[in-house]
């Protein structure tokens, strides 16, 4: 079963604007990471805040981490068509070792 | 580092025949995943192994597949008389640690098209 649910599926924006991926899980977790996908290609890893955290910052990524309410936000600053992707967000529960279980995506398109 | 390494890119078989998926991890990385994602879902966990040991198999996984890590080093990842729902893409990744904070390094998967 899938742990985290992102919002919204689908999202198409243009170059330079800002887009922003929310993503909600269900049970406690240690860490929670986001990846990019591009179309029939493996994911890459992104960024991972942990629990403790609130915030963080990577180049024209911010996340951030709600853990009261179960939830994080990706924001892509400065779009470009580069960006084009799907993006996940992946969560590890407390405890043994590193199970991540993965969302089901958001798919970006960032029209040039 | 050469990345995670799968092996074949893409494979069709029949319904009925056996297919095994290969699996290279990044040499220093101790743990390594098998993930299934269809067409518009997110990876779906599968199997893990911390060096050579199974460590945990998802009820996804019938006793038609079967996952081994001989040396702790390349991963098989065998499907016996495939089916149509087979039809995925199989990725996997591995990570180095034993603490809970390593990012997942994933391969560009291995398409299953099941006939």
């Amino acid at each position: 079963s899938q742990q985290g649910e992102e919002d919204p599926q689908a999202l198409s924006i243009q170059e330079g604007e800002n887009a922003t991926m929310n993503c909600s899980y269900k049970t406690s977790i240690n860490n929670l990471q986001w990846y990019r996908q591009n179309s029939g290609r493996g994911l890459v890893h992104l960024i991972l805040i942990r629990s403790n955290e609130r915030e963080k910052h990577s180049g024209r990524l911010r996340v951030t981490l709600d853990t009261s309410k179960k939830s994080s936000s990706l924001l892509i600053t400065a779009s470009r068509a580069a960006d084009t992707a799907s993006y996940f967000c992946a969560t590890d529960a407390p405890g043994g070792y590193q199970k991540v279980t993965f969302g089901i995506g958001t798919k970006l398109q960032v029209i040039p | 580092d050469t990345g995670v390494s799968q092996d074949p890119r893409h494979k069709i078989t029949k319904r009925g025949q056996n297919v095994t998926f290969r699996c290279d991890p990044i040499s220093e990385h101790n743990r390594l995943y098998w993930y299934r994602q269809t067409l518009g879902q997110g990876p779906e966990f599968l199997t893990y192994f911390q060096n050579e040991a199974q460590l945990e198999k998802s009820r996804l996984l019938s006793d038609r597949f079967s996952a081994e890590r001989p040396k702790g080093s390349f991963s098989t990842l065998e499907i016996q008389r495939t089916e149509q729902g087979d039809s995925a893409m199989y990725l996997c990744a591995s990570s180095l640690g034993t603490g809970n904070n390593s990012p997942l390094h994933f391969g560009n998967g291995t398409r299953l098209t099941v006939t």
